[in-house]
């Protein structure tokens, strides 16, 4: 079965860090581009971050740039999201999604996680 | 950026209902738009690409169309399980942006 399972969130301290992780199975994971997504309970999708199948290139949005890396393990299948100086703006739901295309970017989200909580608070 | 407006923000259907949503991108995107479903406490399901490309395994009661500026997702005959949000997204530059979500409901 395809699938992605997200794990690491957690509740942190504003200031923090914490790194989020997406494990992949059933399917090539090195041929994928991947991205993360998240989602203010009750509220719209905002794309965070992706990275290329070989992980030589990543991207963020702006929100995010300078405090958030993504880098994804091979040998693992996993992807990781590492979230440093973390806000309360940044409280919400991390979903990791495969992109559609296969070992190019094609920006459509054919398979998601089911989502990790984050949560900044003191 | 590019700015996705959906419309409407909501709309009440019953079963067996056509419906359709429209997505306005503030500049052209040719057809690098997708669709998306999203049950409460669930993730969002990929419904359409490249503006009218179904999904794998999504019903064909579900269609899109649309490019450059302006897109639209019709659903034919609604079903029960038709009830949710959808959210259109722009996949041509980046950063990716999506539309702020049409939710479906009930009549």
């Amino acid at each position: 079965e395809v699938q992605l399972v997200e794990s690491g969130g957690g509740l942190v301290q504003p200031g923090g860090s914490l790194r989020l992780s997406c494990a992949a199975s059933g399917f090539a994971f090195s041929s994928y581009w991947m991205h993360w997504v998240r989602q203010v309970p009750g509220e719209g999708l905002v794309w965070v971050s992706h990275i290329n199948s070989d992980g030589s290139y990543t991207d963020y949005a702006d929100s995010v740039k300078g405090r958030f890396i993504v880098s994804r393990d091979s040998a693992k299948k996993t992807l990781y999201l590492q979230m440093n100086s973390l806000r309360a703006k940044d409280t919400a739901v991390y979903y990791c999604a495969r992109d559609i295309g296969f070992g190019s970017a094609d920006n459509a989200f054919d398979i998601w996680g089911q989502g990790t909580v984050v949560t900044v608070s003191s | 950026d590019i700015q996705m407006t959906q419309s409407p923000s909501s709309v009440s259907a019953s079963v067996g209902d056509r419906v359709t949503i429209t997505c306005r991108a503030s500049e052209g995107i040719s057809s690098w738009l997708a669709w998306y479903q999203q049950k409460p406490g669930k993730a969002p399901k990929l419904l359409i690409y490249a503006a009218s490309s179904l999904q794998s395994g999504v019903p064909s009661r579900f269609s899109g169309s649309g490019s450059g500026t302006d897109f639209t997702l019709t659903i034919s005959s609604l079903q029960p399980e038709d009830f949710a949000t959808y959210y259109c997204q722009q996949a041509n530059s980046f950063p990716i942006t999506f539309g702020q979500g049409t939710r479906l409901e009930i009549k």
